[in-house]
């Protein structure tokens, strides 16, 4: 079964502009998180979606968004982006609401310059 | 607000000995825990987990050590590999919430 797969993997993007992140789920999958991680920082959350809906968020600005198709593939998009959006952003899938383990995406290196 | 915490950013063992690394946190509503490896420029892997109704967990060389009134968790490697070097996160949930991770302890396994 093939894992859960981001794209792109680089990115470098300038100040002021937006970026959509790309991230298919394991097969099966319903749920998908977003986590943005940065040195010192650790995994901080963004959003989790289940069936398309929303289902929490984290204490990110409005410039973060997302949302999931029906097949479980999820977007994200940061728009007027800043220096600080610098980082590695993890994609992660699970089967659904009562599944604990989370299995993550290799996550894709986004560069603001 | 921290909720999860990993005190120490770094730890180095001799192969073969027990890795211990340790996990503080602070909401007594978590019900879940997991414990997850990170080799640079990869995804964070699934390794163990530990639900609150227990205090023990254990898969081949890796146990998962639950203490719920000091609230505290903890991960034995026994004995420890140079292949076990990574970044090792502890995280935490209660039920139908989200994933809740600490900053990470980096484990160097020296031969």
């Amino acid at each position: 079964k093939a894992g859960v797969t981001q794209t792109p993997r680089y990115l470098i993007k300038t100040r002021g502009q937006q970026v959509t992140l790309s991230c298919s789920p394991i097969s099966g999958h319903r749920s998908v998180s977003w986590y943005q991680q940065t040195p010192g920082q650790g995994l901080q959350f963004l959003f989790e979606y289940f069936s398309e809906t929303q289902r929490n968020k984290g204490n990110f600005p409005g410039r973060f968004s997302g949302r999931q198709f029906s097949n479980s593939r999820s977007e994200m998009n940061v728009s007027t982006l800043e220096l600080g959006d610098s980082a590695l952003y993890l994609c992660a899938s699970s089967l659904g609401r009562v599944d604990y383990e989370q299995y993550f995406g290799p996550g894709t290196r986004l560069t603001v310059t | 607000d921290q909720q999860v915490k990993q005190n120490s950013p770094s730890l180095s063992v001799q192969e073969g000995r027990i890795s211990i690394l340790n996990c503080d946190y602070t909401n007594s509503m978590f019900d879940y825990f997991l414990w997850y490896k990170k080799y640079p420029a990869e995804g964070p892997t699934f390794l163990i987990s530990i639900s609150s109704i227990k205090d023990k967990n254990e898969d081949g060389r890796f146990t998962v050590f639950l203490n719920k009134s000091a609230k505290h968790l903890s991960l034995h490697i026994v004995p420890s590999q140079p292949g076990d070097s990574a970044v090792y996160f502890c995280a935490a949930r209660r039920t139908a919430s989200k994933l809740t991770f600490g900053t990470g302890t980096r484990l160097q396994v020296t031969l």
